[in-house]
Order: structure tokens, then sequence, then C-alpha cells
């Protein structure tokens, strides 16, 4: 099954851009392709902000943009505001249906 | 409006059985685009995928969690279940349950609706 290793904390000043970073170790590369990022505030519901690597739902600010380079998937935002002060998790929708989550990063907005 | 409530007892007994029941309304759980699954996350900690399932009965499940967790469906009442049995203190958590895509025109690998969670307790 996979792992995935995010950076437990990430800080920015408003209006910066910070990238949280999502390294997949697993012998099942292939399948890594399906990356998900969720946003979590304190004492609320996971929200969906990417799929498929770098895809927004409708309604997510185009300030949240995926990437993905070999194993390690980044979820960018630029223009941080204080409401993006969150945990963010990325997760792995690997082969066999399986789903792993990343341990979560907290974003502090300076 | 599309919506998913958890519901079951808040506080269970060390090696007792956790269940939980998740409704679904505003969409048919027989849906070929998802799965529905349960995701659980021990107070002041990350998330922990639980395991999935199809409105045809396919399971796939968490190997760490395999052992110890069913899931099922009930699609003549749009809901799914989970049981988790030989609970231990380790398993207090919010048990959140969540719709995901598995085919397009879904967002494939990812839980785009989610349950507001169930806190779950275990203790004597």
């Amino acid at each position: 099954q996979s792992v995935l290793t995010q950076p437990a904390s990430v800080s920015g000043s408003p209006g910066q851009s910070i990238t949280i970073s999502c390294t997949e170790t697993t012998s099942d590369v292939g399948g890594y392709n399906y990356v998900s990022w969720y946003q979590q505030h304190p004492g609320k519901t996971p929200k969906l902000m990417i799929f498929g690597v770098g895809n927004r739902p409708s309604g997510v600010s185009n300030r949240f943009s995926g990437s993905k380079s070999g194993n390690t998937a980044s979820l960018t935002i630029s223009g941080l505001q204080a409401e993006d002060e969150a945990d963010y998790y990325c997760s792995s929708y690997a082969s066999s249906t399986t789903v792993v989550f990343g341990g979560g990063t907290k974003l502090t907005v300076l | 409006q599309l919506q998913l409530q958890e519901s079951g007892p808040g506080l269970v007994k060390p090696s007792e059985t956790l269940s939980l029941t998740c409704t679904v309304s505003g969409v048919s759980i027989s849906s070929r685009s998802y799965y529905w699954g349960w995701i659980r996350q021990p107070p002041g900690k990350g998330l922990e995928w639980i395991g999935s399932i199809y409105y045809t009965g396919s399971t796939y499940y968490n190997p760490s969690l395999k052992r110890r967790v069913t899931i099922s469906v009930d699609t003549s009442k749009n809901q799914l279940s989970l049981k988790l049995s030989s609970v231990t203190a380790a398993d207090t958590a919010v048990y959140y349950c969540a719709r995901l895509g598995d085919k397009v025109p879904a967002a494939i690998g990812a839980f785009d609706i989610w349950g507001q969670g169930a806190m779950v307790t275990v203790s004597s």
C-alpha cells in the first residue's frame, strides 16, 4: 500500500504563495495519478479542493492549483488569505480501489 | 440537495462492536459512477480511510483494519453501514461517510461529498 508523506507545517504571509508537497512511496507508481487535496478547518468537515492531480471542483477558488512531478504531488495556494489557514490532506486512489491519505499539513497564515 | 448523515451510538465499550449508519439523500446510492466510503479521524490526528463499497456490494478495506471491518449497503433504504469489531480506545474518532468518485463524470478518486461526521468514543 502507498505511503503519502506531507510536511507537518507550512506558513506564509497574506498575498504570498505557498506549496504543500505530497510524496508517494510505493511499488505501484503507475497508480499515483488520482491525487486529491482536502482542506479542513478546525472542527469542520474536510472539503475537496483538487482532484485528478490538478482539477478544481466547481466553486473552489482558482487560487488553488495542483500538479505532480514523478512521485510528488503539490498543492499551491496563491494570494494567500487568512481564511486559507487550515489543515490540508492529500490522498491517492490507487489500484484495487484503495485510498490512502497523507498525514496532513497545517497551514499558518502569518 | 445531496446530503449524507451518519448515525449511531456515540459511546461504545472496549471489545464491543461499533456500528454506524450513513443515510444518503438527494441522490441514489446505486449510481454507477460512485463508491461510498467511511473515513475516520482520531482527535487531533489525521484522516484514515476505513473502506469503500459499491452499490453492488463490492467492498475494499484498509489492510490495517480489514480483519475487524464490515461495510454493507442497503439500496432500498439508500444507506450504507459500518461495523468495526473488537474496538479499543484507539478506535475513538470522528467517523465520516463520503461519496467517492470512480468513473467519469465523477471526480475519480476523490471524496466530493461528506457527512458531518459522528464522534464515537470507546470507553467503559
